[in-house]
């Protein structure tokens, strides 16, 4: 069975400041990651994704996540948020084996950015 | 480029009715999912379909049926709606990786349809 676990159900930032989302997991075996944005009244889109290449993973828009399996972690980050930002996003968990693409997301984390 | 599309947008439906919704994708993709999306509890599989002709439970299929009708097509059905229902749906699909399956690929979603059951 696979989990995702996103501490924080929103988060409130400053305009220019960081973007730190937080994400844990459980896999029983190695698993993909995603990060998903999803605007108002939009469907999701993806923002990056781990695929056991390199732990640290560039995305859209400025984003980036790391891969930390000591410490079942996929932290979004941002280092200067814009208005933009705005959004609902999503951590997801996919694992090998399985049949058709069960993903599992976390509850999501919605953002707010301050002027 | 159209993606995956879903309707309709907006349905309001008295307990007890019925209703199909329709989904369709252009991108060719083997495998396609239906969502709901509740507040706090991020998205949940209801069903998904691997490829044509296959369709398979997620982790809440109760009250629904799907239909893959060809391979753009993937319809969910509620028989006898419930307020319990009320929830906003997410169609998306994906493509077999390298490895051959759809999970290590990028999923496409619809813009949703908001069903309110009253």
């Amino acid at each position: 069975a696979q989990s995702v676990t996103q501490l924080g159900s929103h988060v409130s930032v400053s305009e220019g400041a960081l973007v730190l989302l937080r994400c844990n997991y459980s896999s029983s075996v190695p698993p993909y990651l995603f990060w998903y944005v999803q605007y108002p009244n939009q469907g999701l889109q993806l923002l990056l994704k781990y695929t056991s290449a390199a732990t640290l993973v560039k995305g859209i828009n400025g984003f980036e996540a790391e891969f930390k399996k000591s410490e079942t972690s996929f932290h979004l980050t941002k280092p200067s948020a814009h208005m933009s930002d705005a959004a609902e996003y999503f951590c997801a968990v996919s694992a090998s084996g399985a049949a058709g693409n069960k993903l599992t997301f976390g509850g999501g984390t919605r953002v707010l950015v301050k002027p | 480029n159209a993606g995956v599309t879903q309707t309709p947008k907006f349905q309001v439906l008295k307990t007890g009715q019925s209703m199909t919704l329709q989904c369709a994708q252009d991108m060719n993709h083997n495998s396609m999912y239906w969502y709901r999306q509740d507040p706090g509890m991020g998205l949940r599989l209801i069903y998904y379909s691997a490829s044509e002709g296959t369709t398979d439970k997620g982790e809440v299929p109760n009250g629904y049926n799907v239909s893959r009708l060809n391979k753009r097509e993937f319809s969910l059905r509620l028989e006898s709606a419930a307020p319990s229902q009320t929830s906003v749906y997410f169609c998306a699909s994906s493509e077999k990786g390298e490895l051959g399956f759809g999970w290590e690929t990028e999923a496409f979603f619809g813009q949703g349809t908001r069903l309110t059951v009253v």
